[in-house]
């Protein structure tokens, strides 16, 4: 069975600073699939970005980078230069590979960006 | 373009009414899904569905039903409404090609009373 872990549940940083949220997972599945989606207030869910176990680079999208370290089974997200807007809750999820392709989702983590 | 699309938007019932969220998707996905999330929590699988005329059980199915006679549509059904299913319900598809993030839909608020 996969798990995701988010062990902060809340995180302060100051505008235009990095910040990092932390996820773990838990699978025995060697092909699998970690995402992060941001919730703002308004309550839609926003891909953001995708790591597959077999990458060996960390995945970047503007902004937003992934430390990806398998052996510690970890795939944090990485924020640069935060802005206001990026306010809101963030999911790490996961995905194992084959059959239904569900997403399993940790509890999430909620950023206050400081002005 | 308008990927996934969910009606209604808001909704309440009382203890023991019944209704169907609707759930339409225009991107031609095969994997559609249900989640519920409940307040400070993390999305719960309901349903699922990898294609027309194939559905199965999620994580918290009880309480719900699912048909899938389209690609484009996903309904879900609530028998018998209780407070336990006070939710926020999102609707998501995914395609056929693996590991390939689920695209949401903008989510139903519904309250039982």
């Amino acid at each position: 069975a996969q798990k995701i872990t988010q062990t902060q549940p809340g995180m302060f940083v100051q505008e235009k600073e990095a910040v990092t949220l932390d996820c773990t997972y838990d699978t025995s599945d060697q092909s699998y699939g970690l995402f992060w989606y941001k919730q703002p207030s308004s309550g839609e869910m926003i891909f953001l970005i995708y790591q597959g176990s077999y990458d060996e680079q960390n995945a970047t999208e503007g902004r937003y980078s992934l430390n990806f370290q398998k052996a510690r089974k970890s795939a944090n997200l990485v924020i640069s230069a935060s802005q206001l807007g990026d306010s809101a809750m963030y999911f790490c999820a996961m995905k194992l590979q084959g059959g239904s392709e569900k997403l399993v989702f940790g509890k999430g983590t909620k950023l206050t960006v400081n002005p | 373009n308008a990927g996934v699309t969910q009606t209604p938007k808001f909704r309440i019932l009382k203890i023991g009414q019944s209704m169907t969220l609707q759930c339409t998707q225009d991107m031609n996905h095969n994997y559609m899904y249900w989640y519920r999330q409940d307040p400070g929590m993390g999305l719960k699988l309901i349903y699922y569905s990898v294609g027309a005329g194939i559905t199965d059980k999620g994580e918290v199915p009880n309480g719900y039903n699912v048909s899938r006679s389209t690609t484009e549509d996903f309904p879900l059904r609530l028998e018998l409404a209780a407070p336990s299913q006070t939710s926020v319900y999102f609707c998501a598809s995914s395609s056929q090609f693996t590991l390939s993030p689920l695209h949401f839909g903008n989510g139903t608020r519904l309250t039982v009373t």
